[in-house]
């Protein structure tokens, strides 16, 4: 069964000062890993998708990383409209009902202050 | 404004109500979901439509019924819930089956069972 853990759980940032979000997975095959950012009462937003170890995507001052058991999410020097639960997600590469599932962790709920 | 428009935005509803959420997007997608969040738990998904057929039903109880009847819309019928079905429910849709370039989420329908 594909599993997903997202550390920490809740993260608070002083403004500028850097840090990296964590998830691990276990996946039968990784088709793809996803980011998503969501803010309160309302849904996911999409961010990145990473497909194979090594891979790195980055948008204004998010970074992605993927590894072959963890991705990162780096957040260099954070403003507070930063602050979101940042979620992750991965996509095996098959599975038997034709239609391939997307697991989710839980999130990391990110604060920054100013 | 997302491309993803979900109605109505907030329902309270007795457990002996029947009441119905709204789905639409107009992005071109093939597939439509539903998904269950609540708090501290990953997303869990409820429903699966492509090209308007049903290719996943994740053991959903039977109080809740999909209903899609065209590519751009989707609906939740509700009937007899139970106060653990308060949650937010969120609908997505994405342009292959798998999912693989991300989901566009709506912003959800927040349900409260009294």
């Amino acid at each position: 069964e594909d599993q997903v853990t997202q550390s920490p759980e809740a993260l608070r940032l002083q403004e500028g000062e850097s840090s990296s979000l964590n998830c691990s997975y276990t996946v039968s095959g990784l088709r793809g890993l996803f980011w998503y950012r969501q803010d309160p009462g309302k849904g996911p937003e999409f961010l990145f998708t990473l497909y194979s170890a090594g891979e790195e995507k980055e948008k204004e001052r998010l970074k992605a990383t993927l590894t072959k058991k963890e991705s990162f999410l780096h957040i260099t020097a954070p403003k507070p409209e930063d602050s979101a639960t940042y979620l992750c997600a991965v996509q095996p590469l098959m599975n038997s009902g034709g239609y391939q599932k997307v697991t989710f962790g839980t999130g990391t709920k990110l604060q920054v202050i100013p | 404004e997302t491309g993803v428009t979900q109605t109505p935005r907030h329902l309270v509803m007795g457990m002996t109500n029947k009441k119905s959420l709204k789905c639409e997007q107009h992005l071109g997608h093939n597939a439509m979901y539903w998904y269950k969040q609540s708090a501290k738990k990953p997303l869990e998904l409820m429903f699966v439509y492509n090209f308007k057929e049903q290719t996943e039903n994740n053991s959903v109880p039977s109080r809740f019924s999909p209903e899609c009847p065209n590519s751009s819309h989707l609906f939740l019928h509700l009937h007899t819930l139970q106060p653990e079905d308060s949650a937010l429910y969120l609908c997505a849709s994405s342009q292959d089956g798998g999912g693989g370039y991300g989901y566009t989420f709506g912003s959800g329908t927040r349900l409260t069972v009294v």
